[in-house]
């Protein structure tokens, strides 16, 4: 497996802020998304974050409210923008690794409450 | 659409015995499917998964079973101790643009 690590691993913020999550990896990744768990909920995935292109966003979710950077293969950000309470989740990095092709890990998560 | 259901919501067995999770999919060409346990506060981890060419597969008390003619897969925990209660989450790969969809989640509590 890989280290992933997340960062902030949490964060309080005010309505109408962004807030920036980054993912770092410590080994060769292949791919790169990133999910939301709300409060009690299942694993939504938002986006697969391109390396040197625009991430590919699941329905119900776009780039001006997710904005999403992968400027290399090992690093990645998720920035939640014009933040309202209802964005309050955790969001979760997931990498695929170099050699696992299917094989899926996911960061410790940054958990985001917005008042 | 792509979709995976996740029956049941919540399961609560008595140490010692069996439990089992069921899941369906809705893409005939998913080839892969993982389960993840994921204990409170912490992050979901990989515990099995199994791949379309494979019916069942097995790892000490963990084993998942595949059935891609009816489009289900289940995960059975024998022998079950306090260390299991936690969150399972069942998934599959979506072939057609390579992304795990995952399902609704079990709560599964062990009574001592």
């Amino acid at each position: 497996s890989a280290v992933i690590s997340q960062k902030p691993s949490r964060d309080i913020c005010q309505r109408g802020t962004s807030l920036t999550i980054q993912c770092q990896v410590d080994s060769q990744v292949t791919m790169m998304f990133w999910y939301r768990q709300q409060p009690g909920q299942s694993l939504t995935l938002i986006a697969t974050a391109n390396q040197g292109s625009e991430a590919t966003y699941e329905s119900g979710f776009v780039i001006d409210k997710f904005p999403i950077s992968r400027p290399n293969l090992t690093f990645s950000t998720l920035t939640v923008s014009n933040m309202s309470p209802e964005d309050s989740s955790i969001y979760l990095c997931s990498v695929r690794l170099a050699g696992e092709v299917e094989t899926q890990y996911f960061g410790p998560g940054t958990r985001l409450l917005v008042l | 659409g792509e979709n995976v259901e996740q029956h049941p919501s919540t399961l609560s067995v008595q140490e010692g015995d069996s439990a089992v999770i069921k899941c369906t999919y809705s893409d005939s060409a998913s080839n892969y499917f993982p389960w993840y346990k994921q204990e409170l506060g912490k992050r979901p981890q990989l515990i099995i998964d199994i791949r379309s060419n494979v019916g069942e597969k097995k790892d000490q008390r963990i084993a998942v079973t595949l059935n891609k003619t009816a489009k289900h897969f289940s995960l059975h925990i024998t022998e079950t101790q306090p260390e299991d209660s936690a969150v399972y989450f069942c998934a599959a790969m979506y072939s057609s643009a390579s992304k795990i969809i995952f399902g609704s989640g079990t709560r599964l509590s062990i009574r001592p």
